[in-house]
């Protein structure tokens, strides 16, 4: 099983371009999240969704997009990227159950916004 | 602001010693779960307390969680140089679905 895959790896946009970051899991979790991690920030929560065809904002939403078509795809957008959103991101998905129990992570995306 | 603090922010041990670190909380919780980051890699899942646990073990790992005081601690023992990472605690809040991550405490195992 490769478990939660995430591409690109790096990628280097302009300011005011846009991009979207895939991830992909194969063990057929109900949950998907997109983290980003800043330097001393630990992980700050985008966008998550508890089931296909369902999103929902985490704490830092603004200026991204998700979208959740199909089970094992959760996808992060940005429309129109400001340095801010330099960062590292990660994908994580999970079983899903009354609570939440553990996560598994993609390798993580580094994006850099010039 | 983030649910759970990691005290301290980094730590810097020798081989053979023991390494804690804290986690604390503001509010009530359905379970903590503790994670390792090694250098630009994902983070990999080491041990979840629920909140109606006090302790737990794993391998080398021992977790404990004081509600009253919304704390937790980690407890690696008898650490070894692959232990070098960093260690973060997440809190499922009690309205659930989803993990908020404190910084992470920085731990460097000398060999």
């Amino acid at each position: 099983n490769a478990g939660v895959t995430q591409t690109p790896k790096f990628r280097v946009l302009k300011t005011g371009q846009s991009m979207t970051l895939l991830c992909a899991q194969d063990m057929n979790h109900e949950y998907m999240y997109w983290y980003r991690q800043d330097p001393g920030m630990g992980l700050r929560l985008i966008h998550y969704s508890v089931g296909e065809g369902t999103t929902a904002k985490g704490e830092v939403p603004d200026g991204y997009n998700v979208s959740r078509l199909k089970k094992q795809n959760f996808l992060l957008g940005l429309e129109s990227a400001a340095p801010s959103q330099t960062s590292v991101y990660f994908c994580a998905s999970s079983y899903g159950t009354s609570d939440t129990g553990e996560l598994f992570f993609g390798e993580g995306s580094r994006l850099t916004v010039l | 602001s983030q649910q759970g603090e990691e005290d301290p922010q980094a730590l810097s041990i020798q081989e053979g010693e023991n390494a804690t670190m804290n986690c604390s909380y503001k509010t009530s919780i359905n379970n903590l779960q503790w994670y390792r980051q090694n250098s630009g890699r994902g983070l990999v899942h080491l041990i979840l307390i629920r909140s109606n646990e006090r302790e737990k073990h794993s391998g080398r790992l021992r977790v404990t969680l004081d509600t009253s005081k919304k704390s937790s601690s980690l407890l690696i023992t008898a650490s070894r140089a692959a232990d070098t990472a960093s260690y973060f605690c997440a809190t499922d809040k009690a309205a659930g679905n989803k993990l908020t991550f404190g910084g992470g405490t920085r731990v460097l195992v000398k060999p």
